[in-house]
């Protein structure tokens, strides 16, 4: 079974670093990119940016860079979103996502089952 | 701001059509991708590029483009579509970046 299997939920404080994870399985792992999408409590989804886990080529949506850090560990075939100070503003849900090109377009097939990232003192 | 943008909220009658749309200068180049979200839940694939529906995804859900806007039909709404909708493409920058439109909260009378 194709799936993405995300780290449990988080509570953190202020200032406080956070890593939160994405594993793939059932698929290739590095033939695919893994997106990073945010959404905040009541809101839509907001696209972070994406990493592809063959050479770890990373993009980041300018509302996110310098902000978050992206990476993957392909032995693992796990993806990561981190931070190295989070403010109370990144309360939100995270979720991963599996990008794949059919029929001449691209879409994000499979999704992770969120992770809750709650910053509060 | 979001470079896609949708309608925040739409409502059709039980078994009805509606049609939700996506505008933005991107979709002239790149098609877009239709999520359905549930509360509580993760987004889900409906449709993408030139009317492609994922393996489960009922015929009912369909999509098209025209100019700089694509749209999401739903032919014979059923009450559990009642959901969020976000539409999903590439940036205008040609970087290769993604974004999603604001989403677009169907209600199914």
């Amino acid at each position: 079974e194709v799936q993405l299997v995300q780290s449990e939920t988080e509570v953190k404080k202020p200032g406080e670093s956070l890593k939160i994870s994405c594993k793939g399985s059932g698929y290739t792992f590095t033939n695919y990119w893994i997106a990073w999408v945010r959404q905040m409590p009541g809101k839509g989804l907001e696209w972070m940016g994406s990493i592809y886990p063959s050479d770890s080529d990373t993009r980041y949506s300018p509302s996110f860079q310098g902000q978050v850090t992206i990476s993957g560990d392909k032995s693992l075939s796990t993806a990561y979103l981190q931070w190295r100070g989070l403010k109370t503003s990144d309360t939100a849900m995270y979720y991963c996502a599996r990008r794949y090109y059919d029929s001449g377009s691209f879409a994000y097939d499979m999704w992770g089952q969120g992770t809750m990232v709650t910053v509060s003192s | 701001s979001s470079e896609l943008t949708q309608d925040p909220a739409v409502s059709v009658a039980l078994g009805q059509t509606v049609r939700i749309t996506c505008q933005g200068d991107s979709l002239r180049n790149y098609f877009a991708s239709w999520y359905q979200q549930k509360p509580g839940q993760a987004p889900v694939l409906v449709n993408h590029g030139q009317n492609n529906r994922p393996s489960g995804i009922p015929v009912r859900f369909s999509g098209s483009r025209s100019g700089n806007t694509a749209s999401l039909t739903i032919t014979g709404a059923q009450a559990e579509d009642e959901a969020d909708y976000y539409c999903n493409s590439r940036d205008s920058s040609g970087n290769h970046l993604g974004v999603f439109g604001g989403g677009t909260k169907l209600t199914v009378l």
